[in-house]
């Protein structure tokens, strides 16, 4: 079946940086854009960017823009999410879904930001 | 890009309708029929319930529909049943080939 498991969680200091990973099975990875979604704690949904797997081509959502990096291996059908300079307002559940309708979701990430 | 307004709650009793509205601007919600919604039930992923404004994925009950009047869409659920109960929320495609989530819409079944 089609699904997106992501990597387990993350503490981390306040200045450091973040990496989560997404790996896809179940339908060929190249054909569906990925996107990233995060939730603090008490909030909403918050589209980060998207990535192309196919091209590599990159979207980031302005309020990430220089602190975000997303990337893909396609040998391993995984993609990736890494967040530098991490603050605590950075502590939250972090996802990956598919396509831009996002039908399918990774289980999620928790990072926590703590010094 | 500023998120897209949804009411904070609704609640409804079993057997009851409700409607969520989605309010965007014509740079997104406005301009594209790419709106989709999600149920988030607490500690799990998200659901998508309903795509490009008015699809139903296979699986998710026809008392879900969707709908778009101008920078407005909308989800009604019909027949309020308790797991019915959730967070939900819309996305839509932008002009800036970004997506944007409203700020969610905590459904309350009486």
């Amino acid at each position: 079946q089609v699904q997106l498991v992501q990597s387990g969680a993350e503490v981390k200091k306040p200045g450091a940086s973040v990496k989560v990973s997404c790996k896809a099975s179940g339908y060929t990875f190249t054909d569906y854009y990925i996107h990233w979604v995060r939730q603090a704690p008490g909030q909403g949904l918050e589209w980060m960017g998207w990535i192309n797997p196919n091209s590599d081509d990159t979207n980031y959502a302005q309020k990430f823009q220089g602190r975000v990096t997303m990337s893909r291996d396609t040998s391993i059908n995984t993609a990736y999410m890494e967040l530098s300079r991490l603050e605590s307002d950075d502590t939250a559940m972090y996802y990956c879904a598919r396509d831009q309708w996002l039908d399918v979701w990774g289980q999620g990430t928790t990072v926590t930001v703590s010094s | 890009q500023s998120a897209l307004t949804q009411p904070a709650s609704v609640s409804g009793s079993p057997g009851q309708s409700i409607t969520i509205s989605c309010t965007g601007t014509s740079s997104d919600v406005g301009g594209y029929s790419y709106v989709s919604w999600y149920q988030h039930h607490p500690g799990k992923a998200p659901k998508l319930v309903i795509y490009e404004v008015t699809n139903r994925p296979s699986g998710v009950s026809d008392r879900f529909s969707g709908s778009k009047s101008g920078n407005t869409a909308s989800l009604a659920i019909s027949g309020l049943q308790a797991e019915d109960e959730a967070d939900y929320y819309c996305t839509s495609y932008t002009s800036s080939s970004t997506l944007v989530f409203g700020g969610g819409t905590k459904l309350t079944v009486l």
